[in-house]
């Protein structure tokens, strides 16, 4: 079964420019979440969504980032526009999560940002 | 709220030797527990979970780890380490659908 699916794998961008990071979760998954890694402050979570309904966005950074996912096979985290301290991992992953709580969390390969 | 302690920021193990990565977690009620591996320059991977039931798991890749209650912790093992185990490895409780991490435990494997 193919995995977690992310791209682009790496990218460097201008200061201001615009980023779109997209992913595409396991088929059948009802869950699906980006989190952030960087060396300072460890993975972070950035957004959950439940059914491509955004559940949690309390780690958003700020406005200048937003997420969206328009059906249960694709989602895309936008950084408009990017800063040098936005350089980092950028991880989506996903779950199946019952009734009961909590599913495994499948990850990613990730997005290598960096932002110059 | 949830939290991870991982105390140990990096250990070097000789090849062939037995590893043990603490894990202390804090959740109110009976956690989700995970063990992820993380490879330079790739995502993470997951090598086990405790969810319920009997408190020694087997993961991939020949790890285990043991849930204890009274102790708050999950730590992971593996009697004999390869060249190959050389990673990062993260220790996660989860809650509803969050997920708290570790800061994480570098390991160095010397020949």
């Amino acid at each position: 079964d193919a995995g977690v699916i992310q791209s682009p794998r790496h990218e460097v961008t201008e200061m201001g420019q615009e980023v779109t990071l997209r992913c595409k979760p396991i088929s059948g998954h009802n869950s699906l979440f980006w989190y952030r890694q960087t060396m300072m402050r460890g993975l972070e979570l950035l957004i959950y969504f439940n059914n491509n309904v955004p559940i949690d966005d309390s780690g958003m950074p700020e406005d200048r980032f937003s997420a969206k996912m328009p059906n249960a096979s694709f989602s895309t985290l936008k950084i408009q526009p990017s800063e040098p301290r936005d350089s980092a991992v950028y991880f989506c992953a996903s779950s199946l999560v019952s009734g009961t709580g909590s599913g495994t969390i499948y990850f990613g390969e990730g997005s290598w940002l960096t932002v110059v | 709220a949830q939290s991870v302690t991982q105390p140990d920021i990096h250990i070097t193990v000789s090849e062939g030797a037995s590893l043990e990565l603490r894990c202390n977690y804090s959740y109110g009620a009976t956690p989700y527990l995970f063990w992820y591996v993380q490879s330079p320059g790739q995502g993470l991977q997951l090598l086990l979970k405790y969810f319920s039931g009997d408190t020694l798991v087997q993961g991939i890749k020949g790890f285990e780890a043991e849930f204890k209650r009274s102790q708050s912790s999950f730590n992971l093992r593996k009697p004999s380490v390869h060249w190959s185990d050389a990673a990062e490895y993260f220790c996660a409780v989860g809650a509803d659908y969050k997920l708290s991490f570790g800061a994480g435990t570098t390991v160095t494997v010397r020949a």
